[in-house]
This record gives structure tokens, sequence and C-alpha cells, in this order.
């Protein structure tokens, strides 16, 4: 079966770089989530889209931005990076108006390291 | 929101002990849902718990939803060194919004 794909795997990057993080949900699939994960943590919610609008915000910072593109993949922007973000990023994605069924599918998560 | 409260935060047990895990809420959830993640690896979905008093099994893992919606635990019969991993809760404060995860709880099991 088809699962979430994410790109790049690892990304290393430097301060004050910039980053972009992408996510292919599993088709049909229409609402795609982003989470960032530090060592030792729980997945902590970033943003969401549903129909390539944003659904939910959490806590994501202003320096990052996403967006949905019509195929539904998705594109997490990271600006003027800090060590601090230095963290594992998933992607996640599941199907609206499939009756309590409210399970998300993880992406296998980029991996970045700023420098 | 809110985060559930997990506990234990590490267990680390004997191949063949039993394992559980819980997850509390001051709040009544409408759902929780568990989550492995392998060390290395993704969160990957479980089960989920709708109903008051809820229990599903799957094989060994037993996963319960308290009367009053503010609870859940996840049982391990007989662990074996595949159930190696942290195992998370999480809600949903309604069908379609983010999941909120508790700590998680981490699981070794010794041969």
């Amino acid at each position: 079966a088809a699962g979430v794909i994410q790109s790049p795997r690892h990304l290393i990057k430097e301060k004050r770089e910039t980053a972009t993080l992408k996510c292919y949900p599993i088709p049909r699939h229409d609402t795609v989530y982003w989470y960032q994960q530090g060592p030792g943590q729980d997945p902590q919610f970033l943003i969401s889209f549903y129909e390539k609008m944003q659904s939910d915000k959490g806590s994501i910072p202003d320096r990052f931005s996403a967006q949905q593109f019509s195929d539904y993949h998705s594109e997490l922007n990271m600006s003027s990076l800090e060590l601090g973000d230095s963290a594992l990023y998933f992607c996640a994605s599941n199907q609206r108006g499939r009756l309590y069924s409210y399970e998300q599918y993880f992406g296998p998560g980029t991996r970045l390291t700023v420098t | 929101g809110q985060q559930v409260m997990q506990i234990p935060q590490y267990q680390h047990v004997q191949e063949g002990e039993d394992f559980t895990t819980y997850c509390n809420s001051s709040t009544t959830l409408s759902n929780i849902q568990w989550y492995k993640q392998r060390p290395g690896g993704h969160p990957v979905f479980l089960i989920q718990l709708v109903k008051s008093g809820e229990v599903k099994k799957q094989k060994r893992l037993t996963f319960q939803f308290g009367e009053a919606k503010k609870n859940s635990s996840l049982h391990i019969t007989a662990t074996q060194t595949t159930d190696v991993g942290t195992y998370f809760c999480a809600k949903t404060v309604s069908g379609y919004s983010t999941l909120t995860f508790g700590k998680g709880t981490m699981l070794l099991v010794s041969p």
C-alpha cells in the first residue's frame, strides 16, 4: 500500500539558512499535517491543510510557512534557521469524511540538523 | 490544547513480562488514539477508542477507554523484543483536528 512520502530524508543546514521540506500524502487523502519532534519528545503539531486551505495552526514559528498544492502535496518552508530547529519533521495525512475514522498516517520524517 | 498525561515515562521489562501504559486527561475526551514509534522510526497508528468503557484487543495488546472517557490504557501481555518502542496516546478535540500527544512511554524489552 502507498505510504506518505517525505523528502529529503536528511537535511543539514547552517544557521540563518532556509530549508524546504516536501510531503506527498497517501493518494486520495485530502488533509495534511506537519509535526515537529525534538529528541526524546512527543510530536508537536505545527500546521495542517485541508483541500489546499490552512485548517489548523499550532506552535509554528513565524519564520516557517507552509502550503498545500493542487496535487495535494505540501511544502514546509523554514527561514532564518536556528539551532533549536534541529528536529525530526513528520508529515501525516488522512481523509476527511471517513466517519469515526480519525487516524493519521505518518511519513518517515525529515531529519533536519542546523549547525 | 491541554496535553494528556501519560505514565510511566519509561519501562524496562524482561521478555515475557506484561507491560501497561496509562493516559489521563482532566477533561472528557471525544476519542483517544494510540501510536507506536520504533527507535528511529515514525509514529504508527495502533487503535482508536471512541465509546465509554470500550475495550479492544489486537493479539497481545489490549486497549481500554475509561467509563468517564478521561483515561485510557494499553496493556501488552507477554512482551516480545519486537514490542520495543515508544507508545504514545493522542487526543483529538474534534474529528478532523490535530493530534495532541502524551509524552509517551518508552518500552525496552530484554531477551
